[in-house]
């Protein structure tokens, strides 16, 4: 069983256009992110969620919507992409205060044309 | 925010050799882990380990969290090692973030 999935893994899309990824932890955690991964391989967090509350929002475009719908799902929406959102993004876990293995997931490349 | 610095940037092993990748931090950590991003782009966990030493295999890393650095070993490289090494840390004032390296590429070859 994957720990930490994410769907799609490939996305290419058009610029303007509103996409959705989706991930699912299996591991009971309570706490979920969002990481961004750029061309030159820097990872940084954008947003973290903690039993469906929103605690962590890195000056990330309000074009970027997550959604925790509940503790094991953590959905990110973008609207009117723009070519610069092309990237990795990838989903972790882990249990809230930091001092417990975070997993990651596959990851999803975005492709903005 | 705490700096995380990984040396060497790029390294380049013939099969079979051994290395040691190294993580620095500028603050006290929470959290410390190793994670081996493959060529097919995903980021395998290698080790948590904020404190103390690990092996895994032909994998050890070792933290000294009172000098702020922590080693990665890989000895008898094999070509299914080469990637993208990181370290990433989580300070204890801020404990859900996560910092990374920005990475070791390694590359084994035959």
């Amino acid at each position: 069983d994957t720990a930490v999935s994410q769907t799609p893994k490939y996305l290419v899309t058009q610029m303007g256009n509103d996409k959705s990824i989706k991930c699912e932890q299996n591991l009971g955690h309570d706490t979920m992110y969002w990481y961004k991964q750029d061309s030159k391989k820097f990872l940084k967090i954008m947003f973290s969620y903690n039993n469906k509350e929103l605690i962590i929002n890195e000056t990330v475009p309000n074009r970027f919507s997550p959604k925790s719908p509940d503790k094991a799902h953590l959905n990110l929406h973008i609207n009117s992409l723009e070519l610069g959102d092309s990237a990795v993004y990838f989903c972790a876990s882990s249990q809230l205060g930091g001092n417990t293995e975070a997993f990651f997931g596959q990851g999803t490349r975005l492709t903005v044309v | 925010g705490i700096q995380v610095e990984q040396s060497p940037p790029d390294l380049i092993l013939q099969e079979g050799a051994n290395s040691t990748l190294r993580c620095n931090f500028s603050d006290s950590v929470n959290n410390l882990q190793w994670f081996h991003q493959n060529p097919w782009g995903q980021l395998i966990n290698l080790f948590y380990i904020p404190s103390g030493t690990k092996q895994n295999g032909r994998l050890s890393a070792t933290t000294v969290a009172t000098e702020r650095y922590s080693l990665l070993y890989i000895s008898s490289s094999q070509t299914t090692d080469s990637g993208v090494y990181f370290c990433a840390v989580i300070p204890y004032n801020n404990f859900n973030k996560f910092y990374f390296g920005s990475g070791t590429k390694l590359n084994v070859k035959p």
